[in-house]
């Protein structure tokens, strides 16, 4: 099926640990961004890809490293998981030239827990 | 600097009744402005955006919003409540490569 999928969609793992979570599209879309929505803050920009092999960092990046080697593919990952990196991760992605302007399309979430 | 300020992080309202829910930007330059709404345990989803022209947006499910420049605003309006909707609505602003969230705000519908 056509779309956006995220995995895992719940994860549980323990300070320290290296932890991966992957998005993947199913649309060729160009652009690919990671979110982590915590109470009380909305959604927070982690990174994002223009293409292939571009990434930059968005408002709050430390503790975080991406890597884009395929269109379709954008997973995030977690070096040394930290309790406050519990929250909710969003991958989404869109199309067009204009990154965050264009309408962005969203998976369903992964729910990361680091005890 | 780019920020969104939702009011009211919680909001009633009664089946039937004019759904209000409030938003407020600053930007430096003219923005680019959105709502989405995340269901439970789902992701977000599009309701409608503004980037350029008509200053009152229509989107899915019956909503609308008025871009106000004057009043830095983009409140999201829908006539009739449903109980379909009730969920987090979500405004957004963008500059660049970034997407700047408000904190949400939780739409409960009573029947």
């Amino acid at each position: 099926d056509a779309g956006i999928t995220q995995s895992p969609r719940y994860k549980i793992t323990e300070t320290g640990r290296q932890v991966t979570l992957m998005c993947h599209q199913t649309w060729s879309h160009s652009y690919m961004f990671w979110y982590r929505q915590d109470l009380g803050h909305g959604l927070r920009l982690i990174y994002y890809s223009a293409a292939a092999d571009i990434t930059d960092k968005g408002e709050v990046p430390d503790g975080y490293v991406v890597s884009r080697s395929k269109t379709e593919n954008f997973p995030l990952t977690l070096e040394s998981a930290t309790r406050s990196q519990t929250s909710v991760y969003f991958c989404a992605s869109s199309d067009g030239t204009s990154g965050a302007k264009e309408t962005q399309y969203f998976g369903p979430g992964t729910r990361l827990l680091v005890l | 600097a780019q920020s969104v300020t939702q009011l009211g992080s919680h909001v009633s309202v009664s089946e039937g009744a004019l759904v209000l829910l409030r938003c407020n930007y600053s930007s430096s330059v003219p923005p680019y402005l959105f709502w989405y709404v995340q269901y439970p345990n789902q992701g977000l989803q599009l309701l409608l955006k503004y980037t350029t022209g008509a200053t009152l947006v229509k989107g899915i499910n019956g909503f609308e919003a008025e871009f106000k420049k004057s009043e830095t605003s983009f409140h999201l309006t829908k006539p009739s409540a449903h109980m379909s909707d009730a969920a987090e609505y979500f405004c957004a602003v963008s500059r660049a490569n970034n997407l700047f969230f408000g904190t949400g705000t939780r739409l409960t519908v009573i029947p």
